[in-house]
């Protein structure tokens, strides 16, 4: 247990839906990043949050939007899901910056049909 | 925008020495590596800050040359539990690590 939790592990859904990923950091952390890895490919970067507040945004589709809670746990929301938003999508938490790696939650992996 | 490593892939032999390289075409601030192995999340392996600075334990260590913007992995005398997908991770100051393209290392008995 990596101390990055992430909620749930497995999502079927429709396209044209929309889903939640819950993300609760490692106890500490304050820096909540959310990637996305298709099929072996790359992990390409979302959106990061800090203490509660948007501190960077990567190739993030409008479909996407994310935020982090007071006691923060973060929220990945995906809408008018379509087939290429299939992939596994990671959450990390990290302490200061500069001077820790980044600890990964085990992934949710989404399956659009 | 994204690290290039290289090699793509890399077969070896357990015993068998590594390098797999991570080039930037930004300045950084710094590097990190992760091992990823199938269906499972990336592991971090190490952080290298700008200074030139090589960092590493026994049988894996890294470097990195701020001027030059690329950082290398070196993995010896390789063990079967060494194989996955290798990242670097590059972060120029500006909070976002950017992953490169990976590289696919098998090690055999």
């Amino acid at each position: 247990d990596s101390g990055v939790t992430q909620t749930p592990k497995h999502l079927i859904t429709a396209t044209g839906q929309r889903v939640t990923l819950r993300c609760s950091p490692r106890s500490g952390d304050l820096s909540v990043y959310w990637y996305q890895q298709s099929l072996d490919q790359g992990l390409q970067f979302l959106i990061q949050y800090y203490n509660g507040e948007e501190r960077a945004k990567g190739n993030i589709l409008e479909r996407f939007s994310a935020q982090q809670f007071p006691d923060l746990h973060s929220e990945l929301n995906l809408s008018s899901l379509e087939l290429g938003d299939s992939a596994l999508y990671f959450c990390a938490s990290t302490g200061q910056r500069g001077s820790y790696g980044y600890t990964f939650g085990s992934g949710t992996r989404l399956t659009v049909v | 925008q994204q690290p290039v490593q290289s090699p793509q892939a890399v077969i070896l032999r357990e015993g068998e020495d590594a390098v797999i390289n991570c080039s930037s075409s930004k300045a950084l601030y710094s590097v990190h590596w992760y091992r990823q192995k199938h269906g499972e999340a990336p592991v971090f392996l190490m952080i290298l800050l700008k200074g030139g600075e090589q960092k590493g334990h026994e049988k894996i260590s890294a470097s990195f040359n701020e001027k030059k913007q690329q950082s290398s992995l070196y993995l010896t005398a390789s063990q079967l539990s060494y194989s996955g997908t290798y990242f670097c991770g590059t972060e120029d100051g500006t909070d976002k690590l950017i992953f490169g393209t990976g590289t696919r290392l098998q090690v055999f008995p």
